[in-house]
């Protein structure tokens, strides 16, 4: 089965304290992945696919296949950062299988 | 470009009435998906359809629901006799090819029934 788990739904910490938002996924073939951004009243907006291996605002994720995990990882949380996350999985189809998304919540 | 657009932003029906939600892809844009956001929980997939096609529907509920992109004009997703579980945000995204390309989304559209 074709499943996307964010095991988090609310992560809170405070600004400049590192911060790692946990997805993972379960699929038979080789996995395009993906995480979601959508900040207050904006749209949903890709942050960045693991393909591209880029890094976006700071945010970096690296597939592992052996722990099928697809872990956003950022080593200093900025109060912009604030928003829902989703990491989403590409079927062959080209849907996308969404998590349930976790809340970032940074402090100041 | 003005991005993806879906109107209305916001639509009251009574249960039993018909719901027609609309998704202007981005300029370009041949491919159209689906997505539904009940409450408290993250976005399915329904349908994806490209140009006239529909290329997947494996996430539409089997009854009531129905979705067209024709060769002009907007991609409709429509829903007949709507109850009250239908109420969610419903998300449209258009990508300029299939697969891995990608969607680019919309403001959604908020469906509540009462």
């Amino acid at each position: 089965a074709q499943r996307v788990t964010q095991p988090e739904k609310l992560l809170s910490v405070f600004k400049g304290a590192p911060v790692e938002l946990k997805c993972n996924y379960s699929y038979s073939g080789s996995p395009e992945l993906f995480w979601y951004v959508q900040y207050s009243r904006q749209r949903l907006q890709l942050l960045l696919r693991h393909i591209s291996r880029e890094s976006i605002k700071g945010f970096t994720a690296d597939l592992n296949k052996g722990e099928t995990s697809f872990h956003l990882k950022k080593p200093f949380a900025q109060e912009e950062d604030s928003a829902m996350y989703y990491c989403a999985l590409m079927s062959n189809t080209g849907k996308l299988i969404f998590g349930q998304g976790t809340t970032l919540q940074v402090k100041p | 470009n003005a991005g993806v657009m879906q109107n209305p932003r916001h639509l009251v029906r009574r249960r039993g009435q018909e719901a027609r939600l609309r998704c202007s892809p981005m300029k370009g844009h041949s491919h159209v998906y689906w997505y539904r956001q009940l409450p408290e929980e993250g976005l399915k997939f329904m349908v994806y359809l490209q140009k006239e096609n529909i290329i997947d529907e494996s996430g539409m509920p089997k009854e009531r629901f129905s979705a067209e992109f024709p060769k002009e004009g907007p991609s409709i997703l429509r829903i007949q006799q709507v109850v009250r579980g239908d109420s969610a945000a419903y998300f449209c995204a258009s990508s300029p090819r299939g697969q891995t390309y990608e969607q680019y989304f919309g403001p959604g559209t908020r469906l509540t029934v009462t």
